[in-house]
């Protein structure tokens, strides 16, 4: 069974300027969760998508926004990137129901 | 207060050791617990996974939720040094709040030959 893909695994982006993060889950799974995760403040929720419906939403700002496909593919875009976009972006797969979540090898990316 | 509060250590200990990583929550809604092991540079790798008071056992891995004093921890017995990594606790909700998980800081565990 085919784990969670992220792609791609490496950006270097500038200041100002927009990225689109990937993310296919696990076949069968109709939910997909976006986290950020910084040394200082650890892996912090961003949004949830189930059934191409946000259900959740972490505390960030407007700039950071998803979508999910009828496959359940998901994408994240972070539009206006600040330097404290730097981080490691990665989602997590599950039924949506309360079960086990499997995370991707995130996505690192650097803004410079 | 942090929902979910965890030691950030640094934890070592020698080779064979038991390791007892612990974390604190609030928030008693229903709620089920997971623990992930994350190595530099890759994603959290899960665990154990328990949404009951007690004990669940996998292999040298313990994971016990008491969730009477809003604790939960997990044990690893015979500690190798493949198990050095950042060890996350992680607590989900029910109803509305599925597929969201709130994390602890995370344990850095290393273990020494």
């Amino acid at each position: 069974k085919a784990g969670v893909t992220q792609t791609p695994r490496y950006l270097i982006k500038t200041r100002g300027q927009q990225v689109t993060l990937s993310c296919s889950p696990i076949s069968g799974h109709r939910s997909v969760s976006w986290y950020q995760q910084t040394p200082g403040q650890g892996l912090q929720f961003l949004f949830e998508y189930f059934s191409e419906t946000q259900r959740n939403k972490g505390n960030f700002p407007g700039r950071f926004s998803g979508r999910q496909f009828s496959n359940s593919r998901s994408e994240m875009n972070v539009s206006t990137l600040e330097l404290g976009d730097s981080a490691l972006y990665l989602c997590a797969s599950s039924a949506g129901t309360g079960g086990t979540a499997f995370f991707g090898q995130g996505t690192r990316l650097t803004v410079v | 207060q942090k929902e979910v509060e965890q030691d950030p250590g640094p934890l070592s200990v020698p080779e064979g050791a038991i390791v007892s990583l612990n974390c604190t929550y609030s928030n008693s809604a229903f709620q089920y617990f997971m623990w992930y092991r994350q190595y530099s540079r890759k994603g959290p790798e899960l665990l154990m996974y328990t949404y009951s008071s007690g004990n669940k056992e996998d292999g040298r891995f313990t994971a016990q939720v008491d969730k009477s004093s809003k604790y939960i921890s997990l044990f690893i017995r015979d500690s190798q040094p493949s198990d050095s990594a950042t060890y996350l606790c992680a607590k989900g909700a029910g109803g509305t709040s599925y597929g969201k998980l709130t994390f602890g800081q995370g344990t850095i565990l290393t273990v020494h030959p």
